[in-house]
């Protein structure tokens, strides 16, 4: 089985503060991480990925993500929140071994207050 | 198209209806993913396609939802008999295999 825990469901910062989604996962074998955003009445959009390699992922819109095996944590980071940053984030897994199923966390909202 | 597009956008309907949900996947993409999102909560899969072949419906919640991807491209989530429990937002999203996954906008079933 396979799970993802995000811990805070709101994550409040200001604006041009460095910002941290956290979110810890359980997989059997090695894990494809994933982070998407999704704004209000819109889809889910993919942000970054893990799959293999270096352990600092950067994706889109700044955000980069930190993998660590030991802690079976990758969080969302980003060096300085803009208020347009605010919205719902979710954190995804997938064991390497299966193309298909991902688990989702339940999501953190972040608030980016200016 | 540029995305993946779901229609209708939104659903109304009566306890007891049959519904059905289509899912334009991105041309070229191999794998399609049915999820199902509760008010609140994350998105929980439903089922896998790759291709026409359906690898996993392990998360089809009972024998009343159904999925279809008869060509490889289009696909359908079709709920019978519809009940309350069933409204959510399903969602569709497709990949290349074993690459990250694009969603569409979801569709908004509401059963009154």
């Amino acid at each position: 089985a396979q799970s993802v825990a995000q811990p805070e469901d709101q994550v409040n910062v200001a604006e041009g503060n460095p910002l941290t989604v956290k979110c810890t996962y359980s997989v059997s074998g090695n894990p494809y991480l994933f982070w998407y955003v999704q704004y209000p009445n819109r889809g889910l959009q993919f942000l970054l990925k893990y799959i293999t390699g270096d352990n600092l992922v950067k994706g889109s819109y700044g955000f980069e993500a930190e993998f660590n095996k030991s802690q079976t944590s990758f969080h969302l980071k980003k060096p300085s929140a803009l208020v347009s940053d605010s919205a719902l984030y979710f954190c995804a897994v997938r064991a390497n071994t299966n193309a298909g199923k991902s688990t989702f966390g339940d999501g953190t909202t972040l608030t980016v207050k200016p | 198209g540029a995305g993946v597009s779901q229609s209708p956008r939104y659903k109304v309907a009566k306890r007891g209806q049959d519904v059905a949900l289509r899912c334009d996947p991105i041309s070229g993409h191999v794998s399609l993913f049915w999820y199902q999102q509760a008010l609140g909560q994350g998105p929980e899969f439903l089922t896998y396609f790759q291709n026409e072949a359906q690898l996993d419906k392990s998360g089809l919640p009972s024998d009343r939802f159904f999925a279809e991807r008869p060509e490889g491209s289009v696909s359908t989530l079709k709920i019978q008999r519809t009940q309350q429990e069933d409204s959510a937002v399903y969602l569709c999203a497709s990949s290349s295999v074993g690459a990250e996954a694009f969603f569409g906008q979801g569709t908004r079933l509401t059963v009154v």
